[in-house]
C-alpha cells in the first residue's frame, strides 16, 4: 500500500520565492520519521531535512523548513527564496520507528521543480 | 562527507547478460541498500544488508540478487538481465538502522547506474 503521497508531479517558481512542496504519509505507528531528499538532473539523492513525529518543534535547515502538521499526516517541504539551483525532483520518504527494525524509507513518487529567472 | 560510490554511471547489456552492480561506501555504515528508480514510482528497495554477509529482500527482490563479503561493499546481481530492468539503480547507506535515532537512519546514496537492457 501507498505511504506517502505527493499530488505535485511538477511545478515552476519564479527566482527568489518561496515553494512548498506537499506530502502527505499514512501510519499506524506512533512513532517515525520523515525526510526529504533533492535529486538534480545529475542522479544523486541528497538528503535535506528530516523530522520525528515526537519532535514539538518544526525542523528547519537553512533555507529549507519542515511544516509538519501531525494531526493532517503531512510534512510539506518548505523551500526559501528559491535559487536556480534548487531545479530538482524532491522525494518525501518516511521510517516507521516502531514496525521497521532495519531503518527502510518508503519513498513518494517525487516532484519536479524547475526554478525560472 | 559520507561517499557512497557507485561502479558505473552508464551500463548498456544485453538480454540474459548476467550483470553486477557495485556500490563501496568509505564511513563504516551498518546498513546498505539496493533500490530502482523507473519515472512516477519513487524509488523502490531491491535488496538491504545489516551486516556483513545478511541481507533482506526489499519490496521487489524478483530477478536480483545481492552479495555482502565486506561491509564497505554491497553488490547487486541480475542472474539473467531482462528488459524490463532497464532503470535507474541507487545504492545508500546509513550508520544504523537498529536505531530510533533518525540521524542515524539518513541515508547517503551514491550516483546512480543508468542500466539499459536491449
Amino acid at each position: 500500500a501507498q505511504k506517502i503521497t505527493q499530488t505535485q508531479p511538477g511545478m515552476f517558481v519564479q527566482e527568489k520565492e518561496a515553494v512548498t512542496l506537499d506530502c502527505t504519509y499514512d501510519t499506524s505507528d506512533q512513532s517515525y520519521g520523515l525526510f526529504w531528499y533533492k535529486q538534480p538532473s545529475s542522479g544523486e539523492m541528497i538528503f535535506l531535512i528530516y523530522q520525528g513525529s515526537y519532535d514539538e518543534q518544526n525542523a528547519t535547515e537553512g533555507r529549507y523548513s519542515l511544516n509538519f502538521q501531525k494531526a493532517r499526516k503531512s510534512a510539506n517541504l518548505v523551500i526559501s527564496a528559491s535559487q536556480l539551483g534548487d531545479s530538482a525532483m524532491y522525494f518525501c520518504a518516511m521510517r516507521d520507528l516502531i514496525t521497521d527494525s532495519w531503518g527502510k524509507l518508503q519513498f513518494g513518487a517525487g516532484t519536479q521543480v524547475v526554478v525560472t529567472p | 562527507d559520507v561517499k557512497v560510490t557507485q561502479s558505473s554511471r552508464y551500463l548498456v547489456k544485453r538480454t540474459g547478460e548476467k550483470v553486477f552492480l557495485e556500490c563501496v561506501q568509505d564511513m563504516d555504515h551498518e546498513n546498505m541498500f539496493w533500490y530502482r528508480q523507473d519515472p512516477g514510482l519513487g524509488l523502490r528497495l531491491i535488496y538491504f544488508s545489516y551486516d556483513v554477509k545478511m541481507k533482506e529482500k526489499g519490496d521487489i527482490p524478483e530477478g536480483y540478487s545481492v552479495s555482502r563479503e565486506k561491509k564497505e561493499r554491497f553488490s547487486l546481481i541480475l542472474e539473467s538481465a531482462s528488459t524490463n530492468q532497464t532503470s535507474m539503480y541507487l545504492c545508500a547507506s546509513s550508520l544504523l538502522g537498529a536505531d530510533l535515532n533518525l540521524a542515524k537512519n539518513i541515508q547517503y546514496f551514491g550516483a546512480g547506474t543508468r542500466l539499459s537492457v536491449l
